[in-house]
């Protein structure tokens, strides 16, 4: 069974800008849930979809935005890019509550 | 709001087991979780252990959760080089409205 992709691997944005980061979770999963990592503060929960529905949202501007699908891919976007949003944007699949698996994630560079 | 407490660092010798530790303040919580973050990658769950367990163990990997003291430790037998990475300590925060609450990481180092 194919892990969870994400797309793109590396992105390289100037301040100002919009970006897009997209999720496939593992075939059969629904929850997909959204993470920020950075050196400063490591992993900072974003937001979780569950058959299409915002389920939770972590404590982020609302800069930053998600959906959902009907085949469960996610997407999630940054608007108006700040250099502080440059971070691993990591996505974590699951179907039920007790194991979560991690995509490789999507470095954001932002200058 | 709940934390999830690691230590920094780790360093053992190639062959001895590591120990690496966390704990956690919420008392409600349901999983707690040991992530593999290797560099350049993102989390691999490595094992995860219910709350009403006290122990338990997966071929060179050992959870133990001692929940009055909410402490949950990784031990790793016959560490290997392979093995060196950040080890990251998570929570399912059934109080909350995260899905997981992750410690810093601890940053093992084997040195051959």
């Amino acid at each position: 069974k194919a892990g969870v992709t994400q797309t793109p691997r590396y992105l390289i944005k100037t301040r100002g800008q919009q970006v897009t980061l997209s999720c496939s979770p593992i075939s059969g999963h629904r929850s997909v849930s959204w993470y920020q990592q950075t050196p400063g503060q490591g992993l900072q929960f974003l937001f979780e979809y569950f058959s299409e529905t915002q389920r939770n949202k972590g404590n982020f501007p609302g800069r930053f935005s998600g959906r959902q699908f009907s085949n469960s891919r996610s997407e999630m976007n940054v608007s108006t890019l700040e250099l502080g949003d440059s971070a691993l944007y990591l996505c974590a699949s699951s179907w039920g509550q007790a194991e979560q698996y991690f995509g490789p994630g999507t470095r954001l560079t932002v200058t | 709001g709940e934390d999830v407490e690691q230590s920094l660092f780790l360093s053992v010798r190639e062959g001895d087991s590591s120990v690496i530790n966390c704990t956690y303040t919420d008392s409600s919580s349901t999983y707690l979780y040991w992530y593999k973050q290797e560099p350049g990658a993102g989390l691999q769950l490595l094992t995860y252990i219910f709350s009403n367990m006290d122990m338990k163990q997966d071929q060179r990997l050992t959870v133990l959760l001692n929940k009055k003291d909410k402490h949950l430790s990784l031990r790793i037998a016959d560490t290997q080089t392979g093995d060196s990475a950040i080890y990251f300590c998570a929570e399912f925060w059934s109080s909350g409205n995260t899905p997981l609450v992750f410690g810093k990481g601890t940053r093992l180092s084997v040195i051959a």
